[in-house]
């Protein structure tokens, strides 16, 4: 099992762009969740999705969105980028929506300038 | 809201040293509180979990209720111990949300 997969690993882009990050669960994990962590902090939480239904949002402003498809991979989209965008965009993905554990992809390193 | 507080960033210890990792956290429920590590060039991954009160690695973690902390002991460290520690929470009842803490470096010297 190759567990959870994010795509791209990196990314640069520029100041007012759009940037779609992917991710894979793990088979048969039905719940993703997308994590922001800036260098020097713990990851923040961005969004939750399970059965294809957003079940919790963070404190982020409405440029970011995501969507989870019936195969349970999901995106993260992010419009307007601005330079505090910049960060280690972190997907998760667990068996259930509530309480299970968590298991983490690599991570895409989006640096906006 | 909910608060994950690690007030240290660094903690260098050596080998065969005691080592706790502070971790206190702010919230009205019962939350259910976990340690994970990053190991470096490794992703995130769960140490253990409060609920299941087990010892990983020869890691222990305590829920404290009445002084809200959940601080990480292992009696004899070890190098391959080296890593960032992050403590987190959920809350109880909700989705999958994990408040994390901003984390701790931990460096073990030979």
């Amino acid at each position: 099992d190759a567990g959870v997969t994010q795509s791209p690993t990196h990314l640069i882009k520029t100041r007012g762009q759009h940037v779609t990050l992917r991710c894979s669960p793990i088979s048969g994990h039905k719940s993703v969740s997308w994590y922001q962590q800036v260098l020097g902090q713990g990851p923040q939480f961005i969004f939750q999705y399970y059965e294809k239904e957003e079940r919790g949002r963070g404190n982020f402003p409405d440029r970011f969105s995501a969507r989870q498809f019936p195969n349970y991979s999901s995106e993260l989209n992010v419009n307007a980028l601005l330079l505090g965008d910049s960060a280690l965009y972190l997907c998760a993905s667990s068996l259930a929506g509530v309480r299970t554990e968590a298991f983490f992809g690599q991570g895409t390193r989006l640096t906006v300038v | 809201a909910q608060r994950v507080t690690q007030p240290e960033k660094l903690l260098s210890v050596f080998k065969g040293a005691p080592v706790e990792l502070k971790c206190n956290y702010s919230y009205s429920g019962s939350p259910e509180l976990f340690w994970y590590v990053q190991y470096s060039r490794q992703r995130l991954q769960l140490l253990l979990r409060h609920i299941s009160r087990e010892s990983i690695k020869g890691f222990t973690a305590d829920l404290n209720k009445g002084e809200t902390s959940f601080h990480l002991k292992k009696p004899f460290a070890q190098e391959e111990d080296s890593a960032m520690y992050y403590c987190a929470l959920i809350q109880t009842g909700a989705n999958s949300k994990l408040t994390f803490g901003k984390g701790i470096t931990l460096s073990v010297r030979p």
